[in-house]
């Protein structure tokens, strides 16, 4: 099974700031196989990036995603007060497995 | 639009069998190109793939589940099934249905909005 280990598991940033969420796969992923999740308070994970670098429809530009092999990462440019969430890394290579999570909170 | 929505019981005894129904409306599950899935969440935790089956039937299950996990689909009423069973309370948790796309690039791109079982007596 391939794990995803997500870091940090908290990030406080505030408004404006830029957050930087990395995944690390436990072997190679293709970077086709490697997607990112936004999921707040009570709700369903939202699609955000998919193939580690295409964004889902209707998905800001401040959302940005690369990577490959085993070092993947989560950009988000500007914070805006909509994006503190959790976000999750995800694969399909082996089976499917999702990261831990990391929290984007508010300074 | 496609929306799917979660349907079963909320309260499991241990030891029984947990079954949960996902409906999808705004498209067909027989239209192809698409599996689709269970996904949990243990309370506060992240989250934990189940299985998938595509509308032919077939299906692919997490190694770690699988002796216990039987999906099904029923495409006259275009819905597909979870079972779950010899449940224990480390499978309380919030369970979604979801879609992944089939193709090159693949994803979840549809949620349902996920239902809370509780495994207690």
């Amino acid at each position: 099974e391939i794990v995803l280990t997500q870091s940090p598991g908290t990030l406080s940033l505030s408004p404006g700031e830029r957050a930087t969420l990395s995944c690390r796969a436990s072997q190679s992923v293709s970077s086709s196989y490697l997607a990112w999740y936004q999921q707040k308070p009570g709700q369903a994970p939202r699609l955000l990036i998919y193939g580690a670098s295409s964004r889902a429809t209707g998905i800001p530009d401040r959302f940005s995603g690369s990577g490959s092999g085993t070092d993947f990462t989560l950009t988000i440019s500007r914070l805006e007060p909509e994006d503190f969430a959790v976000y999750y890394c995800q694969q399909y290579g082996s089976s499917r497995t999702f990261g831990g999570g990391t929290k984007v909170e508010i300074k | 639009q496609v929306q799917l929505q979660e349907s079963g019981p909320g309260l499991v005894k241990p030891s029984q069998t947990l079954s949960l129904t996902c409906t999808v409306s705004g498209g067909s599950i027989s239209s192809g190109g698409y599996y689709w899935s269970w996904i949990r969440q243990h309370p506060g935790k992240g989250l934990e793939w189940i299985g998938y089956i595509y509308y032919s039937g077939s299906t692919y299950y997490n190694p770690s589940l699988k002796s216990r996990v039987t999906i099904s689909v029923d495409t006259s009423k275009n819905q597909f099934s979870l079972k779950l069973s010899s449940v224990t309370a480390a499978d309380t948790a919030v369970y979604y249905c979801a879609r992944e796309l089939m193709n090159q690039l693949p994803n979840f791109d549809y949620w349902g909005q996920g239902t809370l079982v509780t495994v207690s007596s």
